[in-house]
């Protein structure tokens, strides 16, 4: 079975770009979560959706990142306009179940962005 | 204080020894835990849950602690494969909370 889904794996902008991050869940997930992930900072969840509705968002560093769930087999990760602090390692995962961090979480390969 | 915290490590043990991590959490609330396994450049990957006081399988043991509000994972006769970073996690509610992660280095 396909694990989750991420693209672009790699991306490299200039600052003041907008960056869209995708994400695919593992087919039947109905948890879905974004997480940054930097060395000074480590796993940092973002914000969590369940059947597709944000649930908490309180990670989410400020305006300029937003999320959306359209369906339960995709989501988007937006940064606009990007700042080269923004660089990090991003990773989306999926679970099944009713509560965001009970079961257990299958992360995907990450999209590593670099904001020149 | 951070809501997980962890040695960051790392550790350099020779091939077959024995080596343990603690994780420490602040949230009493905390419901379940979690050991994860990452690779240099690499996503996350479940190593282990815990629920209840521990858990064991093969060489690794978890135990948990909430008297003292800590984690440990155990790694018996290590092996140069289980050189990674390990992660804790923990769930206070809905949201799944790690440390820093603790580096490993098994040496020949």
């Amino acid at each position: 079975d396909a694990g989750v889904i991420q693209s672009p794996r790699h991306e490299v902008t200039e600052m003041g770009q907008e960056v869209t991050l995708r994400c695919k869940p593992i087919s039947g997930h109905n948890s879905l979560f974004w997480y940054r992930q930097t060395m000074m900072r480590g796993l940092e969840l973002l914000i969590y959706f369940n059947n597709n509705v944000p649930i908490d968002d309180s990670g989410m560093p400020e305006d300029r990142f937003s999320a959306k769930m359209p369906n339960a087999s995709f989501s988007t990760l937006k940064i606009q306009p990007s700042e080269p602090r923004d660089s990090a390692v991003y990773f989306c995962a999926s679970s099944f179940g009713l509560a965001g961090g009970q079961e257990t979480q299958y992360f995907g390969p990450g999209t590593r962005l670099l904001v020149l | 204080r951070k809501e997980v915290e962890q040695d960051p490590g790392p550790f350099n043990v020779p091939e077959g020894a024995t080596v343990a991590f603690n994780c420490t959490y602040s949230n009493s609330a905390s419901q379940s835990f979690f050991w994860y396994r990452q690779d240099c450049r690499k996503e996350p990957k479940l190593l282990m849950s815990v629920y209840s006081s521990g858990n064991e399988d093969g060489r690794f043991t978890a135990q948990l602690n909430r008297a003292s509000q800590y984690i440990s994972l155990l790694i018996r006769d290590s092996k140069l494969s289980d050189s990674a970073t390990y992660l804790c996690g923990h769930n206070a509610g809905n949201m799944l909370t790690f440390g820093g992660g603790t580096r490993l280095m098994v040496k020949p």
